[in-house]
């Protein structure tokens, strides 16, 4: 089955204590990305990556590092979380052919921050 | 700055009503025009998309309008069911560039039986 697979689905942890969000898809797709959703601004990109190795800033990158050294693997980092980063994340995965571009989301991480 | 504005945002039907969903851009860059749709604790999911050369695009009861000249594109839903209740959001981007997705704010369906 094509899925884009997020872990861990819900976390809390507390202020400054690093983590990591990982995201993996099993449809050989180019491009991975990940977004936040707040309630009132809808979704918003943190980073994407076009291919392995090809990363960058989406638009709130502020906080966040992401890592592409595999093309199915593209985790989100956290190295000193604040509360302002309580949020609903998603990975989402689309193929870099210019004739489909259907963005294919996981099921989301909550992270609260405290 | 949001790239895509979108309203309302709530809706609340009764079960066969039409809502309907709007949107706004302003890059006349951008040429797909997808739509999302998610329910509670998933993912969005891709619901119907549309490209700038067409003005209307309908799949079974969605139906997207497009209006190039007013930078507006529209979502109505024929016949509004209790199952189509969920978050849609609209989007915005441009084929050729990178992997920019801009999405609207969001609009919370209700369809009430």
């Amino acid at each position: 089955e094509a899925q884009v697979t997020q872990n861990p689905r819900y976390l809390i942890t507390v202020t400054g204590k690093k983590l990591t969000v990982t995201c993996s898809q099993n449809m050989n797709h180019e491009y991975m990305s990940w977004y936040r959703q707040d309630p009132g601004l809808g979704l918003r990109q943190i980073y994407y990556s076009m291919n392995v190795e090809v990363t960058d800033k989406g638009d709130v990158p502020e906080g966040y590092k992401v890592s592409r050294k595999e093309k199915r693997n593209f985790p989100l980092i956290l190295e000193s979380p604040s509360p302002n980063q309580t949020s609903l994340y998603f990975c989402a995965s689309r193929t870099g052919s210019s004739m489909n571009t259907e963005a294919f989301f996981g099921q989301g991480t909550r992270l609260t921050v405290v | 700055q949001q790239q895509v504005k979108q309203s309302p945002q709530s809706l609340i039907v009764q079960k066969g009503g039409i809502p309907i969903i709007n949107c706004a851009y302003e890059n006349t860059a951008f040429d797909y025009f997808p739509w999302y749709q998610q329910f509670p604790g998933k993912g969005p999911a891709l619901l119907i998309a549309i490209r700038p050369d067409v003005s209307e695009k309908k799949e079974g009861r969605f139906t997207i309008s497009f209006n190039k000249s007013a930078k507006q594109f529209s979502l109505h839903i024929m016949d509004s069911q209790p199952g189509d209740s969920a978050t849609y959001f609209c989007a915005a981007s441009i084929r050729f560039s990178g992997n920019q997705f801009y999405f609207g704010t969001g609009t919370s369906l209700t369809v009430i039986p």
